[in-house]
């Protein structure tokens, strides 16, 4: 069992749609992190998280400690966010464990 | 503007060559990294830099050699002793102690054939 975890692995989405990414992990975490991977490859960071939620225009990230999980929300989807979104979280003992990522197309 | 440069984009080698893939970057961190990326999995640490002229194995370090003699660079040799080598291949850097805000490249696709 891997120790970072995504769902769903694939997601297609109408344009406009409100879309939700999970990411649940089995170990202990200081921070968790959430980076987008272009179709090209480059990957951006997203948010970092350690509790509570953030918020950036359409994009939302929460997390629950007690429940390891965090949830990526995306408002109002357009086809400029078709990416990968990867979770990553940085462990009580300073590793970094990288989710398989969620592939994302949104349709026009 | 500040960034990390990876080059090539695309590389293709023949099996049984070394090659090696370039990193640079302008934004002063003192931390550099090397992930290898498979289909379907996570990214995998294969070294890591804190500081020049010292570096660490990762998690799959196996077959693949780096150095770290300017602070703006960090180039990773992947030797014909790797067994898989064609991967996507990300650089990226960070400040110490924030190794989860790290920066990424653009990313090198290594096909050999």
């Amino acid at each position: 069992k891997n120790e970072v975890e995504q769902s769903p692995q694939n997601l297609t989405a109408q344009e406009g749609e409100f879309i939700t990414i999970n990411c649940s992990y089995s170990v202990g975490i200081s921070a968790l992190h959430w980076l987008q991977q272009h179709p090209g490859g480059g990957i951006v960071s997203l948010f970092m998280l350690s509790s509570g939620k953030k918020k950036h225009g359409r994009l939302i990230a929460t997390i629950n400690i007690q429940e390891k999980h965090s949830s990526l929300h995306i408002t109002a989807s357009h086809p400029r966010d078709s990416a990968v979104y990867i979770c990553a979280v940085k462990t009580s003992y300073d590793k970094v464990i990288f989710g398989p990522g969620t592939s994302l197309s949104v349709i026009p | 503007d500040g960034g990390i440069t990876q080059s090539p984009k695309y590389l293709f080698r023949k099996e049984g060559q070394n090659v090696t893939l370039s990193c640079e970057q302008n934004l002063n961190h003192d931390a550099m990294y090397w992930y290898r990326q498979d289909p379907g999995q996570g990214l995998r640490l294969i070294y890591y830099s804190q500081i020049v002229n010292d570096f660490q194995k990762g998690d799959i370090a196996e077959g693949y050699s780096v150095s770290r003699e300017k602070k703006e660079s960090f180039p990773l040799t992947v030797t014909s002793a790797q067994k898989n080598p064609t991967a996507f291949y990300l650089c990226a850097s960070s400040m110490p102690g924030l190794y989860v805000e790290a920066f990424f490249g653009q990313g090198t696709r290594l096909t050999v054939v």
